[in-house]
């Protein structure tokens, strides 16, 4: 079982919608947890960190459920330039210095 | 702004060449990494430092050395490259809690 879990998709919507996707992780150590974006042929950058409680940041929501060992996070009022792929990591231990990616869920808003 | 700066975007080599993999950070940052990113396996760490002539093996690092004389300069080395090790190849740097700044990449292919 891969330590970090995502549906690779595609996902296709439609501009102005809701989406969301999961990710489960396997190491119930694990401490901390963040969504990275990448787009095509670009390198990966961090869009958000998942705190306990969940958060938001403008459009986009991230919650974390530790008993079911899963993360997601939610866009809302979807954009064009929303489209890339979205990189589930987690990393285990203080410091958190090694980071376990997913393989990413890819995502394409349609106009 | 971090910046990661890779030395090569595209390189091509043959089987059983040594290759040098250079990647160099402008912020002082403690912890540097080598990723490389296949599609369908996701990111997966290959060895990572958190000082200067301190390294640590990540999940894949058969085939490969690190060298880290410099704080901001962290190299991969390919002793004898193998056509297995054609691959997209990331550096990171981080101050740690999780975020990383990537450089743009070296794709790597090995004939």
């Amino acid at each position: 079982r891969k330590e970090v879990e995502q549906d690779p998709g595609p996902f296709n919507v439609p501009e102005g919608a809701t989406v969301a996707f999961n990710c489960t992780y396997s190491n119930s150590a694990s401490q901390s947890f963040f969504w990275y974006r990448q787009d095509c042929r670009k390198e990966p950058k961090l869009l958000m960190s998942v705190y306990s409680s969940g958060n938001e940041d403008g459009r986009f929501t991230a919650q974390l459920n530790r008993a079911s060992q899963y993360i997601s996070l939610l866009i809302r009022d979807s954009k064009l330039s929303d489209s890339a792929t979205y990189l589930c990591v987690v990393a285990a231990g203080e410091g958190a210095q090694k980071l376990v990616f997913g393989q990413g869920t890819r995502l394409t808003i349609n106009p | 702004d971090v910046k990661v700066t890779q030395s090569s975007r595209y390189l091509v080599k043959r089987t059983g060449e040594k290759v040098f993999l250079e990647c160099v950070q402008d912020m002082d940052h403690e912890n540097m990494f080598w990723y490389r990113q296949d599609p369908g396996l996701g990111l997966r760490l290959i060895y990572f430092s958190y000082d200067v002539k301190m390294k640590e093996k990540g999940d894949i690092p058969e085939g490969y050395s690190v060298s880290r004389e410099k704080k901001e300069r962290f190299s991969l080395i390919l002793e004898s490259a193998s056509t297995n090790q054609t691959s997209m190849y990331l550096c990171a740097s981080s101050l740690g809690l999780g975020k990383l700044f990537f450089g743009s990449g070296t794709q790597l292919s090995v004939l």
